[in-house]
């Protein structure tokens, strides 16, 4: 079965510090999909990232970076140079070949709380 | 544009009433989920429709009916509801239901039920 761990429940940090929230899946699918979405206190959750699992590349996108390895299982978030509006919740989640209709399994999400 | 609108943003309804949460897309996409989300957890999936037909329920009360009028389109009818129906629900489309494509989520709607 399909599992991810966000060991993380909440993160605290000041403004322009760096940041990494952590992703542990797991799966007996060779082919799988890996997410990160987030979710600011307005509700809704905001795509960031769709990795698959051939893709070992890590990815940056602004102040965002992705560390992707199958290794360890993980697909790890850095924010760099945090701002106050990265405060938000923060899910990772997966998504097996195997499951025809798209079925995503969040881990049970990262608080992260930027002060200024 | 990758826009999802739900309304209402919020609803009080009680036991006895029937309500109905509507979600909208107009990205082209052929798959629309519902969610529901608890407070500090993560959504759970209700329903999957794919190309207008219900592929998925994920054993929802049938307090909850969902509909699909046209692609743009899906509503959820709500129908004695229980005090711990009370939620987030969350709507979502993607280009199609396979795993590879990432979901849109919409702003969702707050249910309180009285």
């Amino acid at each position: 079965a399909q599992k991810v761990t966000q060991a993380q429940t909440e993160i605290s940090v000041v403004e322009k510090e760096d940041v990494t929230l952590d992703c542990v899946y797991e799966t007996r699918d060779t082919t799988y999909y890996l997410f990160w979405y987030k979710q600011p206190p307005s509700g809704e959750l905001v795509f960031l990232i769709r990795r698959n699992s051939f893709d070992e590349q890590n990815e940056i996108s602004g102040r965002y970076s992705w560390n992707f390895q199958k290794s360890t299982s993980s697909f790890n978030f850095t924010i760099t140079a945090s701002q106050v509006v990265d405060s938000a919740v923060y899910f990772c989640a997966l998504s097996e070949l195997g499951t025809s209709y798209g079925k995503l399994t969040f881990g049970q999400g990262t608080i992260l709380t930027v002060h200024p | 544009d990758t826009e999802v609108t739900q309304t209402p943003k919020h609803l009080v309804m009680g036991m006895t009433n029937k309500k109905s949460l509507k979600c909208e897309q107009h990205m082209g996409h052929r798959a629309m989920y519902w969610y529901k989300q608890k407070a500090k957890k993560p959504p759970e999936l209700m329903f999957v429709y794919s190309y207008e037909k219900l592929s998925i329920n994920e054993s929802v009360p049938s307090r909850f009916s969902p509909e699909c009028p046209n692609s743009s389109l899906l509503n959820l009818h709500l129908h004695a509801l229980q005090p711990e129906d009370s939620a987030l629900y969350l709507c979502a489309s993607s280009q199609e239901s396979g795993s590879s494509y990432e979901q849109y989520f919409g702003p969702g709607t707050r249910l309180t039920v009285t």
